[in-house]
């Protein structure tokens, strides 16, 4: 089983903070990464698929970098919402397998108003 | 908007019953997916099946069997629930894109085995 690892595992913030979190995974066979946010009572949302070393994504407040060769991606959030509270996954998909993802176990976040 | 939908929100099973979770989803993808959920761990992987008729074992398949006889169904069987199965149960589907499409979700059944 692929080392997934995500940290911090959670955070409290105050609206109007960024903040950002990292998913570490292996440094070989790298094929993908997906983040996704999960709200409370929803389904988890994903939000980026990033396949290249040196990739940013971007999607309103939040964005995305990727590390391939030491195996890191960081999760961004400019000026936290109180909207902006969930979980956040990460999940690593190797070239030397199946092509399925492994999913770290979250970062939880809490903005506070 | 496309969707999965997870027939129950929440169930609760008594020991020993066979318990089927249903999940449907309308966006004609070729690969589902069951995971768990508990606290304190990552999704894990239960089952996952390519096609119709089709299926694999994830990471934690012991207690569990599936069941794909549609392309849009894909439904998880505890053949006799036990209290360590108690969990959040996702269903997920994608397309046969080896991983470059995310993931679709459904909310999730919360299932209490007592």
């Amino acid at each position: 089983i692929l080392n997934v690892e995500q940290s911090p595992q959670s955070l409290h913030v105050q609206e109007g903070d960024s903040t950002n979190f990292t998913c570490s995974f292996p440094s070989s066979n790298f094929y993908a990464l997906h983040w996704y946010r999960w709200e409370t009572a929803k389904s988890p949302e994903a939000l980026f698929v990033m396949t290249l070393n040196g990739d940013e994504k971007k999607k309103g407040r939040i964005s995305a970098t990727l590390n391939t060769k030491e195996g890191y991606s960081y999760l961004y959030i400019k000026g936290s919402q109180p909207e902006d509270s969930a979980t956040y996954l990460c999940a690593f998909i190797s070239s030397g397998g199946s092509y399925i993802p492994t999913f770290g176990r979250g970062t939880s976040l809490i903005v506070h108003p | 908007d496309v969707k999965v939908t997870q027939s129950s929100r929440y169930l609760v099973k008594r020991t020993g019953e066979k318990v089927f979770l249903e999940c449907v989803q309308d966006m004609d993808h070729e690969n589902m997916f069951w995971y768990r959920q508990d606290p304190g761990l990552g999704l894990r992987l239960i089952y996952f099946s390519y096609d119709v008729k089709m299926k694999e074992k994830g990471d934690i398949p012991e207690g569990y069997s599936v069941s794909r006889e549609k392309k849009e169904r894909f439904s998880l069987i505890l053949e006799s629930a036990s209290t360590n199965q108690t969990s959040m149960y996702l269903c997920a589907s994608s397309l046969q894109s080896r991983g470059l499409y995310g993931y679709t979700f459904g909310s999730g059944t919360r299932l209490t085995v007592v």
